[in-house]
């Protein structure tokens, strides 16, 4: 198994509060991702990073910021978290980038997050 | 844009008959595909992937999928389902020509029945 460790895995919030979602990875892969997972939609990228410091936008970026600065975290932090952002948020690594053909991700064991 | 569809959601099939998910995509460019698994209450995990040549994928757990260009299709076929594959599959397109996209099928949770 690819070694990769997401924390806390299971976290209950209120409206409005801070929270920090953590990936570290073992790997030394250059690609990370932050993706989110509610039922009926499967997975949608949230934000990633393609280096220390290089990150960027995916398609449901809004209300959620990341940092990376080391090759083994990425943060994803929910700046005032709202009741439809509690979902399940998984991180995923890659070696090489989407496009070419030795592309494959592979994902931790997720976190659930509640937002009350 | 790109898009997948898996046409199912829930798959009921009895143990040890052949089961098939079905997946579609769009896309003006070319793509890679990838079938992950997902069983409860654990990460993805990758199943099988087609990057070219033979059109027929064999992967883990004797799953194997076909791609056809013509009806831009990647269906997901097992001939035997066992209770261990219990879980929801999920099937990804890569545009080769992006370098961060892996758009995702909604998922189809596969429920094998004794």
């Amino acid at each position: 198994d690819a070694g990769i460790t997401q924390s806390p895995r299971h976290k209950v919030t209120e409206t409005g509060t801070p929270v920090t979602l953590r990936c570290h990875q073992t790997e030394n892969h250059r690609y990370m991702y932050w993706y989110r997972q509610d039922p009926g939609h499967g997975l949608r990228l949230i934000h990633y990073s393609y280096g220390v410091k290089d990150t960027d936008k995916g398609e449901v970026s809004d209300g959620y910021s990341v940092s990376r600065s080391k090759t083994e975290d990425f943060l994803l932090t929910l700046e005032s978290a709202t009741s439809s952002q509690t979902s399940v948020y998984f991180c995923a690594i890659s070696e090489s980038e989407a496009g070419t053909s030795y592309n494959e991700q592979f994902f931790g064991p997720g976190t659930r997050l509640t937002v009350l | 844009a790109q898009s997948v569809t898996q046409l199912d959601s829930q798959v009921p099939v009895f143990e040890e008959a052949p089961v098939e998910l079905r997946c579609n995509y769009s896309s003006s460019v070319s793509v890679y595909l990838f079938w992950y698994v997902q069983y409860p209450n654990q990460g993805l995990q990758l199943l099988l992937k087609y990057l070219s040549g033979s059109t027929l994928v064999k992967g883990i757990n004797g799953f194997e999928a076909e791609f056809n260009k013509s009806q831009t299709s990647f269906h997901l076929r097992k001939p035997s389902v066992h209770i261990s594959d219990t879980a929801e599959y999920f099937c990804a397109v890569s545009p080769m020509d992006s370098n961060y996209q892996l758009i995702w099928g909604a998922g189809t949770k596969l429920i094998i029945k004794p």
